[in-house]
Formats: C-alpha cells, structure tokens, sequence
C-alpha cells in the first residue's frame, strides 16, 4: 500500500472562487485518480491524473472546471474553478502502485471536505 | 444498468453478531475483480478486501469475508463478531479487465453496530 495525504482536508469557499487540492504519497506510483462523492452519494470519478500528460477526464468533468496537474510520480493537484454550492462534496484522490493487474488495489487519501457557500 | 449494486441503504447489527452485507455486480467480461472498502465518518476510504473472478476460494481478511457466488453475480461481504468500530458506510466495487483503470462503486450500505 502507499500513505497519502491531502490538503486541506476541508474548507469552506464562496461561490464563484476556486480551490486547488494537493495529493501526496510517499512512494511512485503509476496511477492516480481524482473522485468526488457528493454529500450521502457513492463516488464518481473525474479523471485519471496523468504524468507529464493531460488528464483523462471522465462524462460530464472538464478540464476548465476541474484542472488537474500532475508533475511527477508522486503528486498531484485538483482545482475546482469558479465554484457553486453543487460543487459542495468530498474529493478524494486515490492511487494504484502498478496498474496492470485486475488484483491492483486503489488506495485512497483521506478527502477534502469542501463546502461552497 | 448498473455495474454494482447494494440494495440495503441501511443495516443494523448487535455487537459481537455477524452480518452479511449484498453486492451484486454486472459485467460481461471474463476477468473482473472485486473489492469492499469501508468509509467511516472521518470520511476516508480504507480498502476491506479483493476477490478475482478466477480466484476459487472465498476470499478473508481477518474478520472479513467474501461471500463469491459467480453465477448468480454476487459478492457479498461478511463481517463476523462486529465491533462498535465497524459502524460506518461500506461501499463494493468493481473493476473490468478490459479497462483496469476504472472502478465502479455501488451506492453503499450504511452499518450501524449496536451495543
């Protein structure tokens, strides 16, 4: 497995502003991801952070409203942009080690309880 | 449809009893993996267990178990002698080996453990 931490690991934003979320993990890893799980919701994935490429953004997340870096193998960044309340949620970035087996678990930080007023 | 589905929103268990948590998945490939994670109010998701669909045995983890029945599409999760510190959400999952990038997650099962 890996430690990660994020930061913040919450914090409360006015609409219309922007929030970038650092993940850190204490090992390279192949993979990260970006999920958010709304407030009682399951997870939804937005995209797959990329090494030295553009994220994969999944069906309904773009890159203007959740820009995603990822400058080496061991962190990553989320921002969400131009905040409304809809974007109150838990984000959650997770890592897999080796990403080529059915077995390679997902481990996930510990969150960012972000709420929008 | 969906590709995983738990259909209890919520659970009760008395402390020290087991209980069996559904999960059933949906998925034409050959080669899937399964895997429970537990979220508790802090909010951080802690990986439970993993089942492969080629895997023959059952697979545990201590107090965990998983309940395999391949043909009927099912993984459910067995929590033996529950523990005050099991109360939490638990979410199933799956991955398809056509895209190992993807997890897909079921809606959850709230576990609440009385004493």
């Amino acid at each position: 497995s890996a430690v990660i931490s994020q930061k913040p690991s919450r914090d409360i934003c006015q609409r219309g502003t922007s929030l970038t979320i650092q993940c850190q993990v204490d090992s390279q890893v192949t993979m990260m991801f970006w999920y958010r799980q709304q407030p009682g919701q399951s997870l939804t994935l937005i995209a797959t952070a990329n090494q030295g490429s553009e994220a994969t953004y999944e069906s309904g997340f773009v890159i203007d409203k959740f820009p995603i870096s990822r400058p080496n193998l061991t962190f990553s960044t989320l921002t969400v942009s131009n905040m409304s309340p809809e974007d109150s949620s838990i984000y959650l970035c997770s890592v897999e080690i080796r990403g080529d087996r059915a077995s390679d678990t997902q481990y996930f930080g510990p969150g960012t309880r972000l709420t929008v007023l | 449809a969906q590709k995983i589905t738990q259909t209890q929103p919520g659970m009760f268990v008395q402390e020290k009893e087991a209980v069996t948590l559904d999960c059933t998945y949906d998925t034409s490939d050959q080669s899937y993996g399964l895997f429970w994670y537990k979220q508790p109010s802090s909010g951080e998701m802690i990986f439970l267990i993993y089942q492969g669909s080629y895997d023959e045995q059952n697979a545990t983890e201590g107090r965990y178990s998983l309940n395999f029945q391949k043909a009927r599409k099912s993984a459910n999760l067995v929590i033996s002698a529950s523990q005050l510190g099991d109360s939490a959400m638990y979410f199933c999952a799956m991955r398809e080996g056509h895209n190992f990038n993807k997890f897909y997650f079921g809606s959850g099962t709230k576990l609440n453990v009385k004493p």
